[in-house]
């Protein structure tokens, strides 16, 4: 069974503050996701990659970066967080490029105050 | 960019009774059509999809209709169990970008 964790479970911060979102898989799949889910809403692309250094622009970019250190390793980073990005951040993998089967982790609660 | 629509934010069936839940989307090109399943405080997981050189695809209890020409697809689901209660996601690839454009989901529920 394909395996995605994501780090922290649960974050509460304040507006301005300054979040990181760790994701790892161990699936040896190139492509990486990050989308938010928001009631109303389903889930919008944030920003995805399809290997090590590599990144691409999702629908919902503003406020975020994102950076892909190895195969197995994705972050998303919020330096100047807003109370619009209190949202359910989910991880994901595949090994195919839109036509694959996604793997998600378990999600991350962030709110900011 | 592709734009995906579910239609039905919630749906109430008895146990037993069949489930369908529609989606449409605008991208002429997009060829593939996934459905998700989310569980209540749980992720998301795979549950079916269907690609644009078939109209109907069936696995168990759940059958994916495409009609390519309306732009809409559907998931059936028959014989409904408690345990089919949860979220459920329909997405499209989008035939620039390739990624999966999600709708916002149909609550199903599933009573005794």
């Amino acid at each position: 069974e394909a395996a995605v964790t994501q780090s922290p479970r649960n974050k509460v911060t304040v507006t301005g503050g300054n979040v990181t979102l760790s994701c790892r898989q161990t699936n040896s799949h190139n492509y990486m996701y990050w989308y938010r889910q928001d009631t109303g809403h389903g889930l919008r692309l944030i920003h995805y990659s399809y290997g090590a250094g590599n990144l691409q622009i999702g629908d919902v970019p503003d406020g975020y970066k994102a950076t892909r250190t190895t195969q197995e390793d994705f972050f998303l980073l919020l330096e100047l967080a807003s109370p619009s990005q209190t949202s359910l951040y989910f991880c994901a993998s595949s090994d195919g490029r839109g036509t694959g089967q996604l793997y998600f982790g378990e999600g991350s609660k962030l709110t900011v105050l | 960019g592709e734009k995906v629509e579910q239609h039905e934010s919630t749906l109430s069936v008895r146990e037993g009774d069949s489930a369908v839940i529609n989606c449409t989307y605008t991208d002429t090109a997009s060829s593939y059509f996934p459905w998700y399943k989310q569980e209540a405080g749980k992720s998301l997981h795979f549950v079916i999809d269907i690609r644009s050189n078939v109209d109907r695809k069936q696995s168990q209890r759940l059958t994916v209709l495409l009609d390519k020409k309306a732009k809409r697809f559907s998931l059936h689901i028959t014989a409904t169990q408690p345990e089919d209660s949860a979220i459920y996601f329909c997405a499209a690839s989008d035939s620039g970008s390739w990624q999966l454009i999600f709708g916002s989901g149909t609550q199903l529920t599933v009573m005794p």
